[in-house]
């Protein structure tokens, strides 16, 4: 069964970069989610879509923007990156109140 | 304030036996409560979901209990095997969050090892 496909699967930026990490979701699912997991830590909510629209939003920082496509994948955008930014970033996908099924996540380093 | 507790950050136990774990929430309203493995470096893994207005919802050698009263859930997992070692978490939604919000908050994880 087709799952929740991340990219890329690992970044390395420099504090002040930019940084874009994709999510495409399950075939028919309707909404995504955002989730940051730092080292040792259980995963945060960061902001979700509903047929492409925000439908919540939990501790985004400013700095982090996302939106999902007509197509319904979605991009979680990240300026001025800090090194406390340096995480693993799942994106998750369900249909409506459903399931959650993670994807395989993004380790953004920041150096 | 509200709060996720998972019994204990580790847990030991012999190949064969039953692992539980344990689950308790206080200020939430959850429609459902979920359970995840993960693995190191790894995207959680959905594993099961039990609703409100169940008491108990069983899959394989896995079962999970549900009581809102108590405001607890208790995870078991039969026969345990080396296989089965990895972190659990145990994550809910929030009824009270509002209309439309369906994000999940995930507890500390509790890290399960099975020792052959």
């Amino acid at each position: 069964a087709a799952g929740v496909i991340q990219s890329p699967r690992h970044l390395i930026k420099e504090k002040r970069e930019t940084a874009t990490l994709k999510c495409y979701p399950i075939p028919r699912h309707d909404t995504v989610y955002w989730y940051q997991q730092g080292p040792g830590q259980d995963p945060q909510f960061l902001i979700s879509f509903y047929e492409k629209m925000q439908s919540d939003k939990g501790s985004i920082p400013d700095r982090f923007s996302a939106q999902q496509f007509s197509d319904y994948h979605s991009e979680l955008n990240m300026s001025s990156l800090e090194l406390g930014d340096s995480a693993l970033y799942f994106c998750a996908s369900s249909l409506i109140a459903d399931t959650q099924y993670f994807g395989p996540g993004t380790r953004l380093t920041v150096l | 304030s509200q709060k996720i507790e998972q019994n204990s950050e580790a847990l030991n136990i012999q190949e064969g036996k039953t692992a539980t774990l344990t689950c308790n929430y206080t200020n939430y309203s959850p429609a459902y409560l979920q359970w995840y493995r993960q693995d190191p470096g790894r995207g959680p893994v959905f594993l099961l979901l039990i609703r409100e207005n169940e008491k108990e919802k069983r899959k394989e050698r896995l079962k999970v209990t549900f009581d809102t009263t108590l405001k607890q859930s208790l995870f078991h997992i039969t026969a345990s095997q080396p296989a089965d070692s990895a972190t659990y978490l145990c994550a809910l939604d929030n009824k009270d969050s509002g209309a439309g919000s369906y994000q999940l908050t995930f507890g500390k994880g509790t890290k399960l090892s099975v020792i052959p």
